[in-house]
């Protein structure tokens, strides 16, 4: 089982499309989470961290079921300029290194 | 905004050629890493580094790698000896603070490919 799975889409979505995405991990030790965003042949930047009660950031909604080892990320009116590769991250405990999922892809239109 | 640095953007290289890339983490940063990327893979761990050693490396990272920090603001990886399958998209990251509690700032990236 992969560590860190995610559907590598590719989500077509219109603009001001809800669109949402899933992430699991294999580690129950797993200590830290975040979504990453990644712009084609661009290095990765922090979109968001995940925390266990949920947390927002304007448009974006980020939820963890630790139970279920579930990550999920929903964006809310999405524009032109979400179109890019999502990538769920995770931490284990007691290690200082960031794995990732393979991405997810999303494709916003006019 | 405090930024990153890698150089060169794009290295080719024979394969069993030396390699060194460049990286200047965020000057105020103290964790210091590097990952790599596979065309159309995912982005892979390959060394941390805190306080002048090396704080945790993975399979990848083997003999032929190693990581130095002559100075204090550079970060270098160097491949002794490359492999076709070195050939990938290598970034330099830094963190202020320790795991799990900052944001990791990733550099734009050294493209190596292996001929």
């Amino acid at each position: 089982r992969k560590e860190v799975e995610q559907d590598p889409g590719p989500f077509n979505v219109p603009e001001g499309a809800t669109v949402a995405f899933n992430c699991t991990y294999s580690n129950s030790a797993s200590q830290s989470f975040f979504w990453y965003r990644q712009d084609c042949r661009k290095e990765p930047k922090l979109l968001m961290s995940v925390y266990s009660s949920g947390n927002e950031d304007g448009r974006f909604t980020a939820q963890l079921n630790r139970a279920s080892q579930y990550i999920s990320l929903l964006i809310r009116d999405s524009k032109l300029s979400d179109s890019a590769t999502y990538l769920c991250v995770v931490i284990a405990y007691n290690t200082d290194k960031l794995i990732f999922g393979t991405g997810t892809r999303l494709q916003v239109f006019p | 905004e405090p930024e990153v640095t890698q150089t060169p953007s794009h290295q080719v290289t024979q394969m069993g050629q030396e390699v060194i890339l460049r990286c200047v983490p965020i000057s105020n940063h103290l964790y210091f890493y590097w990952y790599r990327q596979i065309l159309g893979q995912k982005v892979e761990f390959l060394v941390s580094f805190y306080n002048n050693e090396i704080s945790e490396k993975s399979e990848i990272f083997d003999d032929q790698f190693s990581v130095e920090r002559p100075d204090g603001s550079n970060f270098t990886l160097k491949i002794r000896s490359t492999k076709l399958e070195d050939s990938a998209m290598y970034f330099c990251a830094s963190r202020e603070t320790g795991a799990g509690t900052g944001e990791l700032f990733f550099g734009e990236g050294s493209r190596l490919t292996v001929l």
